[in-house]
């Protein structure tokens, strides 16, 4: 039963273009969620959260939305850059699940940023 | 300096061996995890220690232990080492509580042949 969702296994976009990773979940016990960048043979890099309490959080050239409502959030990535192509990890957790400690990732959407 | 570290990166073993993956963290976290990403990509969490006791521990072969010495420390060792195993485990730190973010290690690659 997979409660994160990322329908896209991969997306290519061009330079200077906008990126977007979607993610849904099925859990309406989720409140916290993050997005972590993952290179081949690297462990995955924190990149991004938000909290319920919000539906947008900024941080750079990465915004994250969240539609509590559709259980759905995005990961914008403006401007893209070659350097972003990488897999992008969602995850979600439940504050009542473990003291909220107990992160569950998708399954990963695999960005390549074309020059 | 690295933040999570575990050893080794790789490691091709044979079935039947017991084995372990080391994990330390110098950040001063007090709860560390252990990740399992499988053949297809899946991350899933299999264990969790708070200041060295356990807290998650999803349903995992009793083969997996995990032993935390200490708060900083997190090692999972494997007996009896089957194929299925093989696989990427990342180790992971937070501070913990509700909101926080957590932090991996490179992964270590393990092969059982």
């Amino acid at each position: 039963d997979q409660q994160v969702k990322q329908n896209s296994p991969s997306l290519s976009v061009q330079e200077g273009r906008i990126s977007i990773l979607n993610c849904d979940y099925t859990n309406s016990m989720f409140d916290y969620f993050l997005w972590y960048k993952k290179y081949p043979a690297e462990g995955p890099t924190f990149l991004i959260s938000i909290s319920s309490i919000k539906d947008k959080n900024e941080d750079g050239r990465f915004t994250v939305f969240l539609n509590k409502s559709a259980k759905h959030l995005s990961l914008h990535i403006v401007p893209s850059q070659p350097g972003d192509s990488a897999v992008y990890f969602c995850a979600a957790s439940d504050p009542l699940n473990n003291y909220g400690q107990n992160f569950v990732f998708g399954p990963g959407t695999r960005l390549s940023v074309l020059p | 300096d690295t933040a999570v570290s575990q050893t080794p990166k790789y490691l091709v073993t044979q079935m039947g061996n017991d084995k372990s993956i080391k994990c330390e963290q110098n950040l001063g976290h007090d709860t560390m995890y252990w990740y399992k990403q499988d053949s297809k990509k899946f991350l899933k969490i299999m264990f969790s220690y708070n200041n060295k006791e356990l807290i998650i521990n999803e349903t995992v072969p009793n083969r997996f232990s995990p032993k935390s010495p200490d708060k900083a420390h997190l090692n999972l060792h494997i007996n009896s080492l089957e194929l299925g195993d093989s696989a990427v485990y990342f180790c992971a730190s937070s501070q913990g509580g509700y909101g926080n973010t957590i932090y991996f290690g490179e992964g270590s690659w393990l092969t059982v042949v």
